[in-house]
């Protein structure tokens, strides 16, 4: 699993509360990846990371922001959660020419 | 701007048998890559095969074989002698060739996903 765990697994939370999610990594990746997964879109990339405190947006970034002031965290924050965010949100690293996922969270917004 | 396409939702497949899940995409690189992920209803996301442009070869990994065009961008996924832990949603996805100081970061773009159930 190289070594990635996200945080929490599942979370219920209510429209306009803000929200993180946590991505740690043991294996001193330098690349990190946040996606979101809903029916009918496959993965889409919402932030990426290429070092510490080196970020930049993916396809789907409005409404998310994230943080990475250590090479083993990678944070994704809902800054005001809204009903379309509920998905299953997954963190990546990759080593070489290939991506690790970590086991997901699932999110509901209510 | 890369995309990926399945345009299978979903397949069946007797145990047993033989499926194959068809991806093309769309892209102006020259030079990257294309995978086959399962994910399974734990939710993981599992590595199944990959493909390096550059090379004619088709990948193949046990029951697990590809066909690549180049040409016709089209990357289908063939699975011989099905078995029920092979059940799972299959996504195709693509990469960019990924090289020192570039910028492509190893992002990866990702087709719908197709549901393969694997039936007794």
């Amino acid at each position: 699993d190289a070594g990635i765990t996200q945080s929490p697994r599942h979370k219920v939370t209510e429209t306009g509360t803000p929200v993180t999610l946590r991505c740690h990594q043991t294996e001193n990746h330098r690349y990190m990846y946040w996606y979101r997964q809903d029916p009918g879109h496959g993965l889409r990339l919402i932030h990426y990371s290429y070092g510490v405190k080196d970020t930049d947006k993916g396809e789907v970034s409005d409404g998310y922001s994230v943080s990475r002031s250590k090479t083993e965290d990678f944070l994704l924050t809902l800054e005001s959660a809204t009903s379309s965010q509920t998905s299953v949100y997954f963190c990546a690293i990759r080593e070489d020419r290939e991506a690790f996922f970590g086991q997901g969270t699932r999110l509901t917004v209510v | 701007a890369q995309t990926v396409t399945q345009s299978q939702p979903e397949m069946s497949v007797q145990e047993a048998e033989t499926v194959t899940l068809s991806c093309t995409y769309d892209t102006s690189e020259n030079n990257y890559y294309l995978f086959w992920y399962k994910q399974p209803p734990s939710r993981q996301m599992i590595l199944v095969i990959r493909q390096e442009a550059y090379k004619q070869q088709n990948a193949t990994e046990n029951r697990f074989s590809v066909n690549f065009q180049k040409a016709a961008k089209s990357f289908s996924l063939k699975i011989s002698d099905s078995q029920l832990g092979d059940t799972a949603m299959y996504f195709c996805a693509f990469m960019k060739h990924v090289f020192a100081g570039g910028t492509s970061y190893g992002k990866l773009t990702f087709g719908q996903g197709t549901i393969l159930t694997v039936h007794p």
